[in-house]
């Protein structure tokens, strides 16, 4: 079983519309969570981060994290056709990262 | 303030050979994790060096090793290169004292190539 799964997509959404993305993991003990978005023959680049069960903020971004399901989620908002990438999750174990494969995320103008 | 650099930017090699690739880190950073990101794969952890030492290594060979300087900059080097190799390398860098998991930046990566 892989430690953090995704949906590899792609997920398409209209400009302005919500986009959705999920991420799960295998390891109770996980400790921190993290979304990257890397942009096609790029680095990843940090979203934000989340530590505690709930919802944080920023800007345009939430994530949502729920650790008795073992999932965390980034929603955004007003989508953008600059935010069409791929959208990595990050989970820390044992000191450990480990990243998902990434869901592939389409903003149609 | 510089962000995370790495050199080359790409590389092409043949099967059998060494190759050493650099990294250095953000402005007040001082651990260095290396990765290997496959074609439509994520990131892949190699290892992480602080205070000059490997505190954790992935599900690599021992033909992937590395090294950090005192000025917190990191190697990654690969011997005996093999065709399955071929992958973007990316280094992160972090803050983390005693903690090894805080919040890693990203450099833009080295894109090997093994023919």
């Amino acid at each position: 079983q892989k430690e953090v799964e995704q949906n590899s997509g792609p997920l398409s959404v209209p400009e302005g519309a919500i986009a959705s993305l999920n991420c799960t993991y295998s390891d109770r003990g996980s400790q921190s969570f993290f979304w990257y978005r890397q942009y096609s023959g790029k680095s990843p680049e940090l979203i934000m981060f989340i530590y505690s069960n709930g919802d944080k903020e920023d800007g345009r971004f939430t994530a949502q994290l729920n650790k008795a399901s073992q999932y965390v989620s980034l929603l955004i908002r007003d989508s953008q056709p600059s935010d069409s990438a791929t959208y990595l999750c990050a989970v820390t174990t044992g000191n450990q990262f480990y990243f998902g494969t990434g869901t592939s995320l389409t903003v149609i103008p | 303030d510089a962000g995370v650099t790495q050199s080359p930017t790409h590389l092409i090699k043949t099967r059998g050979q060494q190759v050493t690739l650099r990294c250095s880190p953000k402005s007040g950073h001082d651990t260095v994790s290396w990765y290997q990101q496959a074609l439509g794969q994520g990131p892949q952890f190699i290892f992480q060096y602080y205070e000059e030492e490997e505190r954790q290594r992935g599900n690599f060979p021992d033909r992937f090793s590395g090294h950090q300087f005192p000025n917190y900059s990191s190697e990654l080097n690969v011997n005996a290169l093999l065709l399955g190799d071929s992958a973007l390398y990316l280094c992160a860098s972090s803050f983390s004292g005693r903690a090894s998991t805080d919040t890693q930046y990203f450099g833009p990566g080295t894109r090997l190539t093994v023919l």
